[in-house]
């Protein structure tokens, strides 16, 4: 079975600092990966999805790369800002069948 | 507007009762998903349905049912046999593609039931 560990579990950073969250999964036989952003008490924005055959999907101050082989990926924030404080998971598709894997997120916290 | 609604927002319930999670989507997605979000740990899949009267278990199923009776619509009943159903419910819903893969996952705002 498919398992998604994101480390660190938390984050504070103070702003206008650039940071990198990151995504490990333990079969690479994958389908996509997505970064997904939640607020406290909310459901989940999609921020970003990188097909298996891609390298990295850029969206503003947000980069994601995928290495598949080695079972991993960052997500890149640049000059970050309190805005940005929030929880990120990603989630991997596997190859085969239809479900999405989440990892337990990483708690981000940016200082004024 | 198009997305997906959940409701109600929080729910309470007492031992021993069933309840019934609300999911509602306009975007035409064929695809819709419930998982459990507890303190600490990722999301878990319950159940997941890609057409109209089909679904599957997720990780997590036992003491939870679903129907899909209509494509905008799949609705979760957690019964009395689930034994510790206090968490946050998050619906989801996905577009299958031409080759049958699913793509990205948009999500409901959740709904909090707390078992008192």
């Amino acid at each position: 079975k498919q398992e998604v560990t994101q480390i660190p579990a938390a984050l504070s950073v103070p702003e206008g600092e650039n940071l990198v969250l990151n995504c490990s999964f333990t079969d690479s036989a994958i389908y996509n990966l997505q970064w997904f952003r939640q607020d406290p008490g909310k459901g989940l924005t999609s921020l970003l999805l990188i097909q298996s055959s891609q390298r990295e999907q850029t969206s503003g101050r947000l980069n994601a790369s995928l290495d598949k082989s080695s079972g991993r990926s960052t997500l890149y924030i640049a000059a970050s800002q309190p805005g940005d404080s929030a929880t990120y998971l990603c989630a991997v598709r596997a190859n085969t069948g239809n479900q999405f894997y989440f990892g337990t997120g990483t708690s981000l916290t940016v200082i004024p | 507007d198009g997305g997906i609604t959940q409701s109600p927002k929080y729910l309470f319930r007492k031992e021993g009762q069933n309840v019934t999670l609300s999911c509602e989507q306009n975007l035409n997605h064929d695809a819709m998903y419930w998982y459990r979000q507890d303190p600490g740990q990722g999301l878990r899949l319950i159940y997941y349905s890609q057409i109209v009267n089909d679904f599957q278990k997720g990780d997590i199923a036992e003491g939870y049912s679903v129907s899909r009776e209509k494509k905008e619509s799949f609705p979760l009943t957690v019964t009395s046999a689930q034994k510790n159903p206090t968490a946050f419910y998050l619906c989801a819903s996905s577009p299958i593609d031409r080759g049958r893969n699913l793509d990205t996952q948009y999500f409901g705002p959740g709904t909090r039931l707390t078992v008192l």
